[in-house]
């Protein structure tokens, strides 16, 4: 079974500035996809940015970008010129390809950013 | 476009009452998803259908849960009796496809309160 391992539950970070969120995840299996998703203080869940595991390039969508190094089987969110409304909970999740999207997520990280 | 719509957004009832969840997924998606999120157990896969048909249901907690998909656009997840331990936020998910490639958009989540 994949495991998805996220070990900063609390981090914080000044306006402006970049962050990265760290995330580790273990399979056997050579075909799965990485999403991260961010959970404001309102509760709902928004997808930031997929990375699958055949890409060549790391992916990036606007100020996110996900640092993967698939040796280490890691997958980190690296947010850029940070903004006060980027204070959430973020998740990384992983799903097996051709598996039916059944995602498994980490337990969080809770970013805070100050002025 | 209107995302995932689910209601209520927030239920509080008391012990032994049956509890009625409703999802409605963004149309032309084909695949539907039911979570769990407590601080105990974090984001748990419950049930996800496919073309309106249960596909896996091995994260619904025990027989008091039940969920449907009368039509492409309507999804019900029943609790009958509730617990105190079934508090929690409830979120529907819908997908274009299955496979793994296709991200999966979150609904607002209701928050159950059971006392």
């Amino acid at each position: 079974a994949q495991k998805i391992t996220q070990t900063q539950p609390g981090m914080f970070v000044q306006e402006k500035e970049a962050v990265t969120l760290d995330c580790t995840y273990d399979t056997s299996d050579p075909s799965y996809g990485l999403f991260w998703y961010k959970q404001p203080s309102s509760g709902e869940m928004i997808f930031l940015i997929y990375q699958g595991s055949y890409d060549q390039q790391n992916a990036t969508e606007g100020r996110y970008s996900l640092n993967f190094q698939k040796a280490r089987k890691s997958a980190n969110l690296v947010i850029s010129a940070s903004q006060l409304g980027d204070s959430a909970m973020y998740f990384c999740a992983m799903v097996l390809l051709g598996t039916a999207s059944k995602l498994t997520f980490g337990t969080g990280t809770r970013l805070q950013v100050t002025l | 476009d209107a995302g995932v719509i689910q209601s209520p957004r927030h239920e509080v009832t008391e012990m032994g009452q049956e509890v009625t969840l409703r999802c409605k997924p963004i149309s032309g998606h084909d695949y539907l998803f039911w979570y769990r999120q407590t601080m105990m157990r974090g984001l748990e896969l419950l049930i996800y259908f496919n073309n309106n048909v249960p596909i896996d249901d091995s994260g619904m907690p025990e027989d008091r849960f039940s969920a449907k998909m009368p039509n492409a656009s309507f999804s019900t997840l029943k609790i009958q009796p509730s617990e105190p331990r079934d508090s929690a936020v409830y979120f529907c998910a819908s997908s274009l496809g299955g496979g793994g490639t296709d991200t999966q958009y979150f609904g607002p989540g209701t928050r159950l309160t059971v006392l």
